[in-house]
C-alpha cells in the first residue's frame, strides 16, 4: 500500500516536444506529491510539488496534473530542452495523525528522460 | 536557501574499514534528516530517519549496527558504514527536512537533498 508506481522507465523526446511522466499510488493517506530531478552523480532536486486540494499546478515549463479519484498524478514538461535530460522521480508522503510534518517520502522507480536536440 | 552539503563527495576504502559521511544543512535548521542509498539506475532507498537528539529509526532490513547514524546538532547528521564490504559500495544521499516556520515561512515541509557520496569498497 506504500508503493508509488512510475512509468515509463525511459522516455525519448525531441527538443520542443512535451515530456509526460505518470505515477500512480495506492495509499489514500498520501497528501503531498513532489517531483524530483536528478542528474548523474548528483542528489535529487525538488522540481515541483502538489497537494491533493488542487488538480493542477504549473511552474514555468513544468506542470503537475493530479487526479485524486484515480490516484494518479503526472509531470508534464513543455518545450522540452536537451538540458532537461535527467532522471525524474515522483514521490509521495503523508502527515501522521496529529502531526504537522510530512513523514518519509516514498519514491517511484524513476524515468530516464532524454531530449534530443 | 535550503542548501544541504555532504562530505566527502567520494571515498574509496579497503574492505573491513569504517567510513563516516557527513550531512550538513548550511542555511537552515533540520530536526529531521534522512539517509538513502541508491544503486545505479535505481530509485532511492530510504535507510533511516535521523532525528536530532534521539536515536535514528531504521527501515526494515537495514542493519543499525552496520550503518551508525548520529544527529548531534540541528545542522549535522553523520552516517558511519562500519566494517565496509564491497557490497556496501553505493551512492549515499542525505536529505534534510525544512520544518514549517523555521525557514522561509514555508507552509509545508520539503526535503532538500545533498549532492551524494560515492562509496567504493575494494
Amino acid at each position: 500500500q506504500q508503493q508509488v508506481k512510475q512509468s515509463p522507465q525511459s522516455l525519448i523526446v525531441q527538443k520542443g516536444g512535451i515530456s509526460i511522466i505518470n505515477c500512480a499510488y495506492e495509499n489514500t493517506a498520501f497528501d503531498y506529491f513532489p517531483w524530483y530531478q536528478q542528474f548523474p552523480g548528483k542528489g535529487p532536486a525538488l522540481l515541483i510539488a502538489i497537494r491533493p486540494d488542487v488538480s493542477e499546478k504549473k511552474e514555468g515549463r513544468f506542470t503537475i496534473s493530479f487526479n485524486k479519484s484515480a490516484k494518479q498524478f503526472s509531470l508534464h514538461i513543455m518545450d522540452s530542452q536537451p538540458g532537461d535530460s535527467a532522471t525524474y522521480f515522483c514521490a509521495a508522503a503523508r502527515r501522521p495523525a496529529g502531526g504537522t510534518s510530512y513523514g518519509k517520502l516514498t519514491f517511484g522507480q524513476g524515468t530516464i528522460l532524454t531530449v534530443h536536440p | 536557501g535550503a542548501v544541504v552539503s555532504q562530505h566527502p563527495s567520494w571515498v574509496i576504502c579497503k574492505s573491513g574499514t569504517s567510513v563516516k559521511i557527513e550531512c550538513r544543512s548550511l542555511d537552515f535548521q533540520a530536526t529531521t534528516m534522512f539517509w538513502y542509498r541508491q544503486f545505479p539506475k535505481q530509485s532511492l532507498m530510504l535507510m533511516a530517519t535521523s532525528n536530532e537528539g534521539s536515536k535514528a529509526t531504521y527501515e526494515q532490513g537495514v542493519e543499525k549496527d552496520k550503518f551508525l547514524i548520529n544527529h548531534a546538532s540541528l545542522t549535522l547528521s553523520t552516517l558511519t558504514v562500519t566494517s565496509a564490504h564491497p557490497e556496501d559500495s553505493s551512492f549515499y544521499i542525505c536529505s534534510a527536512r525544512v520544518e514549517p516556520g523555521l525557514a522561509g515561512g514555508r507552509s509545508y515541509n520539503e526535503q532538500f537533498f545533498g549532492p551524494g557520496t560515492r562509496l567504493t569498497v575494494l
